[in-house]
């Protein structure tokens, strides 16, 4: 089982819509998660870190977290063609790296 | 969020030579930084942990004799690419662990061995 799981997408949605981006991962033991945002050959930028279960809210952007499902998921409202790129879910446990799945890509049109 | 930055940005070199990346972490001191490859359309692969005062953990695969890393100081972490071959060449990205646990990514440098 691969550590994080991701749906590669890509995900098309209108402008204005709600992206909904989902992540799995098998290590129970991860304590925070991390979602990063990628455009085409750049480096990830972290856009939103979450530490316990429900949900955090930042701008457009909510995490929502659940360790019992290992499932963490972003919502980004009123999608904008500028949201359009590869968006990485990250667990971490305490004391090592992150680990990226593949990541999913977003294609939001205008 | 947090800085860090990279230098070069871009370098070309030729076969058999050293190349050697520099990353900083401009606005928090980073005890352990991080460097990362990434092939063209393929995931971020972890190569290293960088602690600074000790040697580099490296991941499973990776030559920890031609990956050299150096992490001299709270804020700077080098990788120095040794003998570099055509794959070698990849988009070198570091990152820094501040103490909240986030990790920053630097702009990475891209790195094309001719």
């Amino acid at each position: 089982q691969k550590e994080v799981e991701q749906n590669s997408g890509p995900l098309s949605v209108p402008e204005g819509a709600i992206a909904s981006l989902n992540c799995t991962y098998s290590d129970r033991v991860s304590q925070s998660f991390f979602w990063y945002r990628q455009y085409s050959g750049k480096s990830p930028e972290l856009i939103m870190s979450i530490y316990s279960n429900g949900d955090k809210e930042d701008g457009r952007f909510t995490a929502q977290l659940n360790k019992a499902s290992q499932y963490v998921s972003l919502l980004i409202r009123d999608s904008q063609p500028s949201d359009s790129a590869t968006y990485l879910c990250a667990p971490l446990k305490a004391g090592t790296a992150l680990i990226f799945g593949k990541g999913t890509t977003l294609s939001v049109s205008s | 969020g947090a800085v860090v930055s990279q230098h070069p940005s871009r370098v070309i070199c030729k076969s058999g030579t050293s190349v050697k990346i520099e990353c900083r972490s401009l606005d928090f001191q980073a005890t352990t930084m991080f460097w990362y490859r990434q092939f063209p359309k393929k995931s971020l692969m972890l190569m290293a942990t960088s602690n600074e005062g000790s040697k580099a953990t490296y991941e499973q695969g990776v030559e920890k004799d031609k990956f050299l890393i150096n992490h001299a100081s709270l804020t700077l972490s080098t990788l120095t690419v040794t003998s570099a071959h055509p794959e070698d060449s990849s988009f070198y990205i570091c990152s820094a662990r501040n103490p909240g646990d986030e990790q920053y990514f630097g702009p990475g440098t891209r790195l094309t061995v001719t």
